[in-house]
């Protein structure tokens, strides 16, 4: 079974510093991972994705991430936080299998920029 | 190019009652799946469509079930609602079978049960 795991349920930046979103995940295989964001009332919207290739994937909004496979880790980053960034973030994996199109999520982060 | 389609987006229904849920994937997506959101319980995957065929399932009652039309469009129905159902539903849609593709989620279906 997989899991993901986000560290810090509330984390609070201010305008300008950096963005660090942290997801550990558990799976027996390297999983396909993914970075979704919503803001208040909508769907999700994904941010940036690591399936094969390169381990620094970059994304929307200026965000990228990092898949360390040695630390299960696939922690989200922004060099400068704005008051849009405001919002809450889900950590996802899913198997890399054909026709597998599950996915399972972190509990997610809510992050919250002080002007 | 429109994107998932989620209707209606918001409703009450009372303890007891069904309700049905419709999801229209982004053109050409054949994959449709069912998530609930809610606060204690976070992300969880209800089950998953594909060619009119469930293909995976969640680990929910068998009140929650689903179907899939020939165009791909989707719905889902909660029987014998209870308040616990309260959340917010989402839908999803993919091409199925393509490595490492992207599966799209929609603005959700917001159910209260009273």
């Amino acid at each position: 079974a997989q899991s993901v795991t986000q560290l810090g349920s509330h984390v609070s930046v201010s305008e300008g510093a950096l963005v660090l979103l942290r997801c550990n995940y558990s799976s027996s295989v390297p999983p396909y991972l993914f970075w979704y964001v919503q803001y208040p009332n909508q769907g999700l919207q994904l941010l940036l994705k690591y399936t094969t290739g390169a381990t620094l994937v970059k994304g929307i909004n200026g965000f990228e991430a990092e898949f360390k496979k040695s630390e299960t880790s696939f922690h989200l980053t922004k060099p400068s936080a704005h008051m849009s960034d405001a919002a809450e973030y889900f950590c996802a994996v899913r198997r890399p299998n054909f026709g597998n199109e599950k996915l399972t999520f972190g509990t997610g982060t809510r992050l919250t920029i002080i002007p | 190019k429109a994107g998932v389609t989620q209707t209606p987006r918001y409703l009450i229904k009372t303890r007891g009652q069904q309700v049905t849920l419709s999801c229209s994937p982004i053109s050409g997506h054949r994959s449709v799946s069912w998530y609930q959101q809610t606060p204690g319980q976070g992300l969880q995957f209800l089950f998953e469509y594909f060619s009119e065929t469930q293909r995976n399932k969640g680990n929910f009652p068998g009140r929650f079930s689903g179907r899939q039309f020939s165009n791909s469009r989707s719905e889902m129905n909660v029987s014998t609602l209870e308040l616990g159902d309260s959340a917010l539903y989402l839908c999803a849609s993919s091409l199925r079978g393509v490595s490492g593709n992207t599966i799209y989620f929609g603005e959700g279906s917001w159910l209260t049960v009273v």
